[in-house]
């Protein structure tokens, strides 16, 4: 079944540090890929998305994330975290075919900033 | 409206009682999703509307569950006989079409049964 695999359920940087947000999918074919951003008492939000062409796609708030096929992941970057980037942060795929449409989600990377 | 509306925004009810969820999607948006958040899960599909095609309830958790969507816009997720572990947030979605769209979210329902 296709599934989408967030294996940090927490994680804490400090402010200024890097960041990598892991996503892996179990999908037969190419998916459409996104990643959402909930902040605390806020709808979601999407950061960027991945369809097709270049791997690495550029995304607001100073992320990127690069579709890696040989390893099905498609994990979420950002080279200096501010405290604003505390979040929930949700990876998903879509799944296109016949009448059936399906966004699925992992189950999210809740990020903690230090100062 | 500019984006997904959701009503209410928190919805108590007793154990037993039925309950309606409401979503607008966004005008001109074929594609609407209910989905269910429990807290510390993630985003739990229950159900898909694309234009007049059939929907996918695949995800409805049980028969207790329902939805519709009238004329194309406005959706109603209707739950019966509602038990506590029915308690989540119920987040709708709309999208332009399928494919390689980008899905918008409303702040979600929060569903509390006591």
């Amino acid at each position: 079944a296709q599934s989408v695999t967030q294996p940090d359920i927490h994680i804490t940087v400090s402010e200024g540090a890097s960041l990598e947000l892991r996503c892996n999918y179990s999908y037969g074919a190419t998916p459409y890929l996104f990643w959402y951003v909930q902040s605390p008492g806020q709808g979601l939000q999407l950061l960027l998305k991945y369809f097709s062409g270049d791997t690495l796609v550029q995304g607001i708030k100073g992320f990127e994330a690069e579709f890696k096929r040989s390893q099905s992941s498609f994990n979420l970057r950002k080279p200096s975290v501010h405290w604003s980037d505390a979040a929930e942060y949700f990876c998903a795929v879509a799944l296109y075919g016949g009448a059936t449409n399906k966004l699925i989600f992992g189950t999210g990377t809740l990020l903690a900033v230090q100062p | 409206g500019a984006g997904v509306s959701q009503s209410p925004s928190n919805k108590v009810t007793e154990k037993g009682k039925d309950v309606e969820l409401r979503c607008d999607p966004i005008s001109g948006h074929t594609a609407l999703y209910w989905y269910r958040q429990s807290l510390g899960q993630g985003l739990e599909f229950l159900i898909y509307f694309q234009g007049n095609s059939a929907p996918d309830k695949s995800g409805l958790p049980s028969d207790r569950f329902s939805a519709e969507r009238t004329g194309g816009s406005v959706s109603t997720l209707t739950i019966q006989r509602t038990q506590q572990e029915d308690s989540a947030v119920y987040l709708c979605a709309s999208s332009l079409m399928r494919g390689n769209t980008e899905a918008f979210f409303g702040q979600g329902t929060r569903l509390t049964v006591v």
